[in-house]
């Protein structure tokens, strides 16, 4: 099976504008989670979403917002994007989120705001 | 709140030395433990996972971790380091019934001189 992919790989934007990452989950993945990676903060959980849906919701502010479509694939969008943003953003995946399952991680999205 | 604590936050050993690397939780429920390497460059990958059963659990390239409940420690062990272990250990933890949000240590780097 192909792993969880993420597009693109690196994005430089500006101060103040907004972006937009995409997921796409392993097959049969219903679950994809969104996790912001810095030197200063390691690995904070952002959200996760189940069939077209919000299930987990970490602690960012407003301006962090995403997606699932009906075939599982997930996209994160920034608003008015600040310095402290450049980071890695990582999605995973597992089949349903709960009980004995493992997340599996894609290569992740490297942001840098300017 | 679950947090996860990794006491080394970097590591330095020459090959062949023995590596154990500690992880402690704090979470009152049922948990799944995880430990995650990320190597230069790459994404992160599961080295290995505890649900339930047999608290020694055994992953890939020879590592190892034991779960003490009591202690509320899943620590890292192998017994032989290679140079190619030279890599970003995270430990990761989450509640089974929310298992596609993971709280994860702030990493320790290890580095293994040939």
């Amino acid at each position: 099976k192909a792993g969880v992919t993420q597009t693109p790989r690196y994005l430089i934007k500006t101060r103040g504008q907004q972006v937009t990452l995409s997921c796409s989950p392993i097959s049969g993945h219903r679950s994809v989670s969104w996790y912001q990676q810095t030197p200063g903060q390691g690995l904070q959980f952002l959200f996760e979403y189940f069939s077209e849906t919000q299930r987990n919701k970490g602690n960012f502010p407003g301006r962090f917002s995403g997606r699932q479509f009906s075939n599982s694939r997930s996209e994160m969008n920034v608003s008015t994007l600040e310095l402290g943003d450049s980071a890695l953003y990582l999605c995973a995946s597992s089949v349903s989120g709960q009980g004995a399952v493992v997340q599996y991680f894609g290569p992740g999205t490297r942001l840098t705001v300017t | 709140a679950q947090s996860v604590s990794q006491h080394n936050h970097h590591v330095i050993l020459s090959e062949a030395a023995s590596l154990e690397l500690g992880c402690n939780y704090s979470y009152g429920g049922t948990v799944n433990l995880f430990w995650y390497v990320q190597y230069p460059g790459q994404h992160l990958q599961l080295l290995l996972k505890y649900f339930s059963g047999d608290p020694l659990v055994k992953g890939i390239k020879g590592f190892e971790a034991e779960f003490i409940k009591s202690k509320f420690s899943f620590n890292l062990r192998k017994p032989s380091v290679q140079w190619s272990d030279t890599a970003e250990y995270f430990c990761a933890v989450n509640a089974g019934t929310n298992a596609g949000k993971s709280t994860f240590g702030d990493g320790t780097t290890l580095t293994v001189k040939p």
